[in-house]
Protein backbone atom coordinates (compact mmCIF):
# COMPACT_ATOMS: atom_id res chain seq x y z
CA UNK A 1 0.00 0.00 0.00
CA UNK A 2 1.31 3.42 -0.91
CA UNK A 3 1.63 5.75 1.92
CA UNK A 4 -0.15 8.47 0.42
CA UNK A 5 -3.13 7.44 -2.13
CA UNK A 6 -4.52 9.71 -4.59
CA UNK A 7 -7.21 9.17 -7.56
CA UNK A 8 -5.05 10.24 -10.07
CA UNK A 9 -7.94 11.20 -12.17
CA UNK A 10 -8.00 13.53 -14.96
CA UNK A 11 -10.68 14.80 -13.63
CA UNK A 12 -12.60 17.04 -16.49
CA UNK A 13 -15.27 19.81 -15.64
CA UNK A 14 -16.83 22.15 -17.38
CA UNK A 15 -16.26 26.06 -16.07
CA UNK A 16 -18.03 26.89 -12.92
CA UNK A 17 -18.27 22.97 -11.60
CA UNK A 18 -17.87 22.29 -8.07
CA UNK A 19 -15.15 19.17 -7.89
CA UNK A 20 -13.59 17.44 -4.67
CA UNK A 21 -10.65 15.61 -4.39
CA UNK A 22 -9.45 12.83 -2.11
CA UNK A 23 -6.56 11.72 -0.49
CA UNK A 24 -5.80 8.68 2.06
CA UNK A 25 -2.63 8.07 4.19
CA UNK A 26 -1.29 5.10 5.90
CA UNK A 27 1.00 6.52 8.31
CA UNK A 28 -1.42 7.07 11.41
CA UNK A 29 1.53 9.26 13.33
CA UNK A 30 1.24 12.03 10.47
CA UNK A 31 1.34 15.18 12.24
CA UNK A 32 0.42 17.95 9.17
CA UNK A 33 -1.04 17.86 5.67
CA UNK A 34 -1.01 20.02 2.95
CA UNK A 35 -2.38 20.46 -1.16
CA UNK A 36 0.30 21.69 -3.49
CA UNK A 37 -0.92 22.42 -7.13
CA UNK A 38 1.42 21.76 -9.94
CA UNK A 39 1.03 23.04 -12.83
CA UNK A 40 2.93 21.36 -15.87
CA UNK A 41 7.15 21.72 -15.70
CA UNK A 42 6.69 23.21 -12.89
CA UNK A 43 7.83 23.17 -9.25
CA UNK A 44 4.94 22.44 -6.73
CA UNK A 45 3.41 25.41 -4.92
CA UNK A 46 1.79 25.39 -1.62
CA UNK A 47 -2.37 25.85 -2.53
CA UNK A 48 -3.07 25.79 1.59
CA UNK A 49 -2.56 23.80 4.58
CA UNK A 50 -5.04 21.38 6.32
CA UNK A 51 -5.76 21.75 9.84
CA UNK A 52 -8.33 19.57 12.09
CA UNK A 53 -11.17 21.70 12.16
CA UNK A 54 -11.12 22.27 8.35
CA UNK A 55 -10.45 25.65 6.80
CA UNK A 56 -11.43 27.76 3.68
CA UNK A 57 -9.60 29.74 1.26
CA UNK A 58 -11.84 31.43 -1.21
CA UNK A 59 -13.42 29.06 -3.75
CA UNK A 60 -11.17 26.17 -1.92
CA UNK A 61 -12.27 23.98 1.41
CA UNK A 62 -9.94 21.29 2.90
CA UNK A 63 -11.05 18.64 5.34
CA UNK A 64 -8.95 16.49 7.53
CA UNK A 65 -10.46 13.17 8.98
CA UNK A 66 -7.40 11.58 11.75
CA UNK A 67 -9.86 8.75 12.12
CA UNK A 68 -10.38 7.60 8.66
CA UNK A 69 -6.75 9.06 7.72
CA UNK A 70 -8.35 10.69 4.62
CA UNK A 71 -8.18 14.43 3.66
CA UNK A 72 -10.14 16.42 1.16
CA UNK A 73 -9.88 19.51 -1.10
CA UNK A 74 -13.04 20.81 -2.89
CA UNK A 75 -12.90 23.48 -5.21
CA UNK A 76 -15.71 25.43 -6.72
CA UNK A 77 -16.94 27.42 -8.93
CA UNK A 78 -13.72 26.03 -11.03
CA UNK A 79 -11.93 28.07 -13.34
CA UNK A 80 -9.75 27.94 -16.27
CA UNK A 81 -6.90 28.63 -14.60
CA UNK A 82 -7.42 25.54 -11.81
CA UNK A 83 -6.59 23.35 -14.08
CA UNK A 84 -3.19 21.85 -13.10
CA UNK A 85 -2.08 18.49 -10.93
CA UNK A 86 -3.20 18.47 -7.18
CA UNK A 87 -0.69 16.73 -4.96
CA UNK A 88 -1.58 15.49 -1.19
CA UNK A 89 1.18 15.60 0.93
CA UNK A 90 1.48 14.22 4.33
CA UNK A 91 4.23 15.50 6.76
CA UNK A 92 5.60 11.97 9.02
CA UNK A 93 7.35 11.48 11.66
CA UNK A 94 10.93 12.83 11.46
CA UNK A 95 10.47 15.62 8.89
CA UNK A 96 9.36 13.24 6.29
CA UNK A 97 7.50 14.93 3.28
CA UNK A 98 5.55 12.67 1.35
CA UNK A 99 3.76 13.24 -2.03
CA UNK A 100 0.52 11.84 -3.21
CA UNK A 101 0.52 10.42 -6.83
CA UNK A 102 -1.48 13.58 -7.39
CA UNK A 103 -5.07 14.02 -9.19
CA UNK A 104 -5.27 16.02 -12.73
CA UNK A 105 -7.73 18.31 -13.26
CA UNK A 106 -8.88 19.57 -16.77
CA UNK A 107 -11.37 22.94 -16.63
CA UNK A 108 -13.22 23.59 -19.63
CA UNK A 109 -15.03 26.30 -21.19
CA UNK B 1 13.34 37.04 -4.48
CA UNK B 2 14.00 33.54 -4.96
CA UNK B 3 14.02 31.93 -1.27
CA UNK B 4 15.24 28.68 -2.87
CA UNK B 5 17.68 28.52 -5.59
CA UNK B 6 18.75 25.61 -7.69
CA UNK B 7 21.06 25.55 -10.17
CA UNK B 8 21.61 24.53 -12.75
CA UNK B 9 17.62 24.77 -14.38
CA UNK B 10 18.65 22.32 -16.83
CA UNK B 11 21.47 19.89 -17.07
CA UNK B 12 22.65 17.54 -19.87
CA UNK B 13 24.96 14.92 -18.58
CA UNK B 14 26.70 11.95 -20.53
CA UNK B 15 25.88 8.45 -19.64
CA UNK B 16 28.30 7.58 -16.37
CA UNK B 17 29.57 10.56 -15.70
CA UNK B 18 28.93 11.93 -12.58
CA UNK B 19 27.01 15.15 -12.45
CA UNK B 20 26.25 17.40 -8.99
CA UNK B 21 23.09 19.58 -8.86
CA UNK B 22 23.13 22.09 -6.28
CA UNK B 23 20.11 23.77 -4.11
CA UNK B 24 20.93 27.39 -1.65
CA UNK B 25 18.15 28.66 0.78
CA UNK B 26 17.67 32.08 2.32
CA UNK B 27 15.30 30.45 4.37
CA UNK B 28 17.36 29.57 7.11
CA UNK B 29 15.45 26.63 7.18
CA UNK B 30 16.50 22.97 9.40
CA UNK B 31 15.22 20.79 6.75
CA UNK B 32 15.99 20.50 3.27
CA UNK B 33 14.85 17.64 0.86
CA UNK B 34 15.33 16.26 -2.44
CA UNK B 35 12.92 14.68 -4.50
CA UNK B 36 12.83 12.98 -7.95
CA UNK B 37 10.13 13.56 -10.56
CA UNK B 38 9.40 11.27 -13.40
CA UNK B 39 6.99 12.57 -16.48
CA UNK B 40 3.16 12.14 -14.77
CA UNK B 41 4.56 10.92 -11.29
CA UNK B 42 4.66 12.59 -8.24
CA UNK B 43 7.74 13.72 -7.01
CA UNK B 44 9.57 10.81 -4.88
CA UNK B 45 10.95 11.73 -1.77
CA UNK B 46 15.22 10.82 -2.34
CA UNK B 47 16.62 11.68 1.09
CA UNK B 48 16.35 14.63 3.73
CA UNK B 49 18.19 16.28 6.48
CA UNK B 50 17.09 17.93 9.44
CA UNK B 51 20.34 20.23 10.57
CA UNK B 52 23.00 17.56 9.38
CA UNK B 53 21.19 14.67 10.08
CA UNK B 54 20.89 12.58 6.38
CA UNK B 55 17.90 10.64 6.34
CA UNK B 56 17.76 8.20 3.27
CA UNK B 57 15.09 6.59 1.85
CA UNK B 58 15.14 3.02 1.82
CA UNK B 59 14.24 2.85 -2.37
CA UNK B 60 17.04 5.58 -2.81
CA UNK B 61 19.76 4.09 -5.36
CA UNK B 62 23.41 4.11 -4.00
CA UNK B 63 24.26 6.02 -6.68
CA UNK B 64 22.33 8.88 -5.56
CA UNK B 65 24.20 10.94 -2.62
CA UNK B 66 24.01 14.01 -0.88
CA UNK B 67 26.05 16.66 0.77
CA UNK B 68 24.86 19.57 2.93
CA UNK B 69 28.01 21.90 3.90
CA UNK B 70 25.99 24.09 5.61
CA UNK B 71 22.42 25.17 6.89
CA UNK B 72 22.06 27.18 3.55
CA UNK B 73 23.76 24.67 0.77
CA UNK B 74 22.73 21.24 -0.05
CA UNK B 75 23.61 19.17 -3.11
CA UNK B 76 22.82 16.17 -5.10
CA UNK B 77 25.74 14.07 -6.69
CA UNK B 78 24.44 11.16 -9.08
CA UNK B 79 28.08 9.16 -9.56
CA UNK B 80 26.94 7.21 -12.54
CA UNK B 81 23.69 8.88 -14.37
CA UNK B 82 21.69 5.93 -16.25
CA UNK B 83 19.08 6.93 -18.48
CA UNK B 84 16.82 5.89 -16.03
CA UNK B 85 18.36 8.71 -14.42
CA UNK B 86 16.42 11.44 -16.64
CA UNK B 87 14.23 13.52 -14.42
CA UNK B 88 13.21 16.67 -12.52
CA UNK B 89 15.27 16.98 -9.49
CA UNK B 90 13.70 19.19 -7.09
CA UNK B 91 15.20 21.02 -3.78
CA UNK B 92 12.72 22.25 -1.02
CA UNK B 93 13.41 23.15 2.39
CA UNK B 94 11.41 23.48 5.62
CA UNK B 95 11.10 24.95 9.11
CA UNK B 96 11.85 22.80 12.37
CA UNK B 97 8.16 20.66 12.77
CA UNK B 98 7.84 21.80 16.51
CA UNK B 99 5.53 24.70 14.82
CA UNK B 100 2.48 24.12 12.88
CA UNK B 101 3.64 25.39 9.59
CA UNK B 102 5.86 23.05 8.15
CA UNK B 103 5.13 23.09 4.36
CA UNK B 104 7.69 23.08 2.31
CA UNK B 105 9.12 25.33 -0.64
CA UNK B 106 10.44 24.32 -3.17
CA UNK B 107 12.87 25.38 -6.05
CA UNK B 108 12.14 25.68 -9.85
CA UNK B 109 14.04 22.00 -9.99
CA UNK B 110 17.08 21.13 -11.93
CA UNK B 111 15.51 19.16 -15.13
CA UNK B 112 18.48 16.56 -15.85
CA UNK B 113 18.75 14.85 -19.36
CA UNK B 114 21.11 11.75 -19.67
CA UNK B 115 22.68 11.17 -23.46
Amino acid sequence: RKEVEQDPGPFNVPEGATVAFNCTYSNSASQSFFWYRQDCRKEPKLLMSVYSSGNEDGRFTAQLNRASQYISLLIRDSKLSDSATYLCVVNQRFQKLVFGTGTRLLVSP
Amino acid sequence: DAMVIQNPRYQVTQFGKPVTLSCSQTLNHNVMYWYQQKSSQAPKLLFHYYDKDFNNEADTPDNFQSRRPNTSFCFLDIRSPGLGDAAMYLCATSRDPGGLNTEAFFGQGTRLTVV
